[in-house]
């Protein structure tokens, strides 16, 4: 079935560390995005990409980095995690020409 | 600039009685208008959208939602709700080459 996959689905992390959170889109969509979801502020953007090749920053895109080496992936990274970054990531993808996205399932990630 | 604002964080609901999930936005420039879904432990999906032409757009499940330019809202509504439509619904504006912004969601709760 096509669609956008995530993993991992939960991690628990120790500050400090870090971790990389993947997702994968098999829509060939151009736009790829990085959300947290926080209780009570709804669904932030993180970093997006509207092309391969490209990256731009979000509303709170410090503490992450992405990249976008090619269509498909979209990795999120978090050189050293700390508890704040606790939240809920879903990762989205949009057609060329279209508002609509498309998301994850997410991943549930734990900073202690 | 755009924003959106969903002034209901939670709206209980007996089952098969009526709801009503306020929305509204501020954009500068013509905008594109979206509800989404997100049942538990689950992605966001969209749910309808206005894009154009038609001022009232439905879902395949019984929603409705009406573009009012002039009150700059776009509410969510169903005649009879269901035990399954508990879930948390998102408002999202974009407007022309500008990102989604989504409302901080609210939770339906319908009671049997």
């Amino acid at each position: 079935i096509a669609g956008i996959t995530q993993a991992p689905t939960s991690q628990i992390l120790a500050a400090g560390r870090r971790m990389t959170l993947r997702c994968t889109q098999d829509m060939r969509h151009n736009a790829m995005y990085w959300y947290r979801q926080d209780l009570g502020l709804g669904l932030r953007l993180i970093h997006y990409s509207n092309t391969a090749g490209t990256t731009g920053k979000g509303e709170v895109p410090d503490g992450y980095s992405v990249s976008r080496a090619n269509t498909d992936d979209f990795p999120l990274t978090l050189a050293s995690a700390v508890p704040s970054q606790t939240s809920v990531y879903f990762c989205a993808s949009s057609g060329q020409g279209s508002n609509e996205q498309f998301f994850g399932p997410g991943t549930r990630l734990t900073v202690l | 600039a755009q924003s959106v604002t969903q002034l209901d964080s939670q709206v209980p609901v007996f089952e098969e009685a009526p709801v009503e999930l306020r929305c509204n936005y501020s954009s500068s420039v013509s905008v594109y208008l979206f509800w989404y879904v997100q049942y538990p432990n689950q992605g966001l999906q969209l749910l309808l959208k206005y894009l154009s032409g038609s001022t009232l757009v439905e879902s395949i499940n019984g929603f409705e939602a009406e573009f009012n330019k002039s009150q700059t809202s776009f509410h969510l509504r169903k005649p009879s709700v269901h035990i399954s439509d508990t879930a948390e619904y998102f408002c999202a504006v974009s407007g022309g080459y500008q990102k989604v912004t989504f409302g901080t969601g609210t939770k339906l709760q319908v009671i049997p």
